[in-house]
């Protein structure tokens, strides 16, 4: 079965700051990952995806996540943080195979990491 | 454009008492999705719908129905609320692989309706 894992359910960071949120999968054959972020009282929003190629992924806000196949590995990165940077944080995985008419892109998400960005 | 939208955003029932959410999508996607957001749990799938008129159980279906009569709606009933289903549901919708190709299943979501049942 596939599953997802954030260890960390808070991150905090000084601005200026690298920052990064781990997220580790298990699925079998290869996965396709991703990363949303949810800012408070709102929804998810997509930020980035692994489907394949560059193991090094870019993204929305200036994050990027690298994927490591050896580690079953897939955490997000920013060099530099922002306070507006904080929000909740979840990785999510999906079966790769192409869905068929009564199948759907079910997603796997993780519990969540809360990243804080201090002045 | 106003994407997905959720009606209530806020909800306070007795144990007991029954209520609909309602998931509207105006992007054309054939596939809709109900979650459920709990501290410390992530998302969870209730049910979905990979068209109009389907609907399939999702990780946590219990206690929970649904219905697709139009494409751009999906409702999410609760027929006798229990505090168990204290949460946040949010609903989300996607293309398919045969409306978008080469799509890979990024999902769009509502805000969230907020359900309270005490």
């Amino acid at each position: 079965a596939q599953s997802v894992a954030q260890p960390e359910d808070q991150v905090n960071v000084a601005e200026g700051n690298p920052l990064t949120v781990k997220c580790t999968y298990s699925v079998s054959g290869n996965p396709y990952l991703f990363w949303y972020v949810q800012y408070p009282n709102r929804g998810l929003q997509f930020l980035l995806k692994y489907i394949t190629g560059d193991n090094l992924v870019k993204g929305s806000y200036g994050f990027e996540a690298e994927f490591n196949k050896s580690q079953t590995s897939f955490h997000l990165k920013k060099p530099s943080a922002l306070v507006s940077d904080s929000a909740l944080y979840f990785c999510a995985v999906r079966d790769p195979w192409v869905p068929t008419r009564d199948s759907s892109y079910k997603l796997i998400f993780g519990s969540g990491t809360r990243l804080l960005v201090r002045p | 454009n106003a994407g997905v939208t959720q009606t209530p955003k806020f909800r306070v029932l007795k144990t007991g008492q029954s209520m609909t959410l309602l998931c509207a999508q105006d992007m054309n996607h054939e596939y809709m999705y109900w979650y459920r957001q709990d501290p410390g749990m992530g998302l969870r799938l209730i049910h979905y719908s990979v068209g109009e008129g389907t609907t399939a159980k999702g990780e946590v279906p219990d206690g929970y129905n649904v219905s697709r009569l139009k494409k751009q709606n999906f409702l999410l009933g609760l027929e006798s609320a229990a505090p168990s289903q204290t949460s946040v549901y949010f609903c989300a919708s996607s293309y398919s692989s045969q409306s978008l190709r080469g799509y890979t299943g990024e999902l769009f979501f509502g805000e969230g309706s907020r359900l309270t049942v005490l």
